[in-house]
C-alpha cells in the first residue's frame, strides 16, 4: 500500500525566505511523486512531477523537489517565498499503472510581509 | 496542459434531493476518471474509481448507492449524490488523464451545500 506523509500541516515564511515542505512517502513499487497547490475553493494545480527521472525536479512558481530514494522523501522547496505562494500544498503518490492517486494531509504556507 | 472541466462549481440543495456532479476531459479521452472528496481545511480522499463502461470501483467506507457514478463515455463521468444530507456537504473534486502519460489533471472542484 502507498501513503504520503506531510510534516506540519502549517508552515509560516518571512516573504524573500526559503520555503521548505516536507513531504515522505512510503511505496512497495517504484513511485510516482506530486506536489500539488490548491487555493481556497479552487481546485489542484500540479506543481512538480517525479517520474523516475532525474531526481532533482523543477516545477512551476520556482518549486522544485528533490527525490531521496534513501530517505523515502520527497521535500519541496522555493528558494525566496513570494505572497502569491500562500496556499494549501499537497504532497501524492501513485502507482505507475493506476493512476490512483494518494494524498497526504497537506501543508498551509503562510508567507508574511 | 490538458484540462477538465466540473460542473457546477457550487450547488445547494434541500435534504432529501438528488444533486448530480459532471467531470468531462475536454481535450484528451480518459477510460478511467477518479472522484474525490474533501472536508473543509483536509486532504483529498479518494471515494472512487470511476471506469468507462463498465462499474465504479469504490474505496473502502464510500457508499456506491449513496454516489452513483456513471461513465458512459471516454470524456464524461458523473457522481450522483442521492437523497443528500446535510453531512454529505463537501467539497467533490475529479482527475483524469490521458492514457499512457502517468498525470492527473484536476477539475476546479464542486462545492455541495445540503440544507
Amino acid at each position: 500500500a502507498q501513503s504520503v506523509t506531510q510534516l506540519g500541516s502549517h508552515v509560516s515564511v518571512s516573504e524573500g525566505a526559503l520555503v521548505l515542505l516536507r513531504c515522505n512517502y512510503s511505496s512497495s513499487v517504484p513511485p510516482y511523486l506530486f506536489w500539488y497547490v490548491q487555493y481556497p475553493n479552487q481546485g489542484l494545480q500540479l506543481l512538480l512531477k517525479y517520474t523516475s527521472a532525474a531526481t532533482l525536479v523543477k516545477g512551476i512558481n520556482g518549486f522544485e523537489a528533490e527525490f531521496k530514494k534513501s530517505e523515502t522523501s520527497f521535500h519541496l522547496t522555493k528558494p525566496s517565498a513570494h505572497m502569491s505562494d500562500a496556499a494549501e500544498y499537497f504532497c501524492a503518490v501513485s502507482d505507475t499503472g493506476g493512476f490512483k492517486t494518494i494524498f497526504g494531509a497537506g501543508t498551509r504556507l503562510f508567507v508574511k510581509a | 496542459g490538458a484540462v477538465v472541466s466540473q460542473h457546477p462549481s457550487w450547488v445547494i440543495c434541500k435534504s432529501g434531493t438528488s444533486v448530480k456532479i459532471e467531470c468531462r476531459s475536454l481535450d484528451f479521452q480518459a477510460t478511467t476518471m477518479f472522484w474525490y472528496r474533501q472536508f473543509p481545511k483536509q486532504s483529498l480522499m479518494l471515494m472512487a474509481t470511476s471506469n468507462e463502461g463498465s462499474k465504479a470501483t469504490y474505496e473502502q467506507g464510500v457508499e456506491k448507492d449513496k454516489f452513483l457514478i456513471n461513465h458512459a463515455s471516454l470524456t464524461l463521468s458523473t457522481l450522483t449524490v442521492t437523497s443528500a444530507h446535510p453531512e454529505d456537504s463537501s467539497f467533490y473534486i475529479c482527475s483524469a488523464g490521458p492514457q499512457g502519460i502517468n498525470i492527473q489533471y484536476f477539475g476546479a472542484g464542486t462545492r455541495l451545500s445540503v440544507l
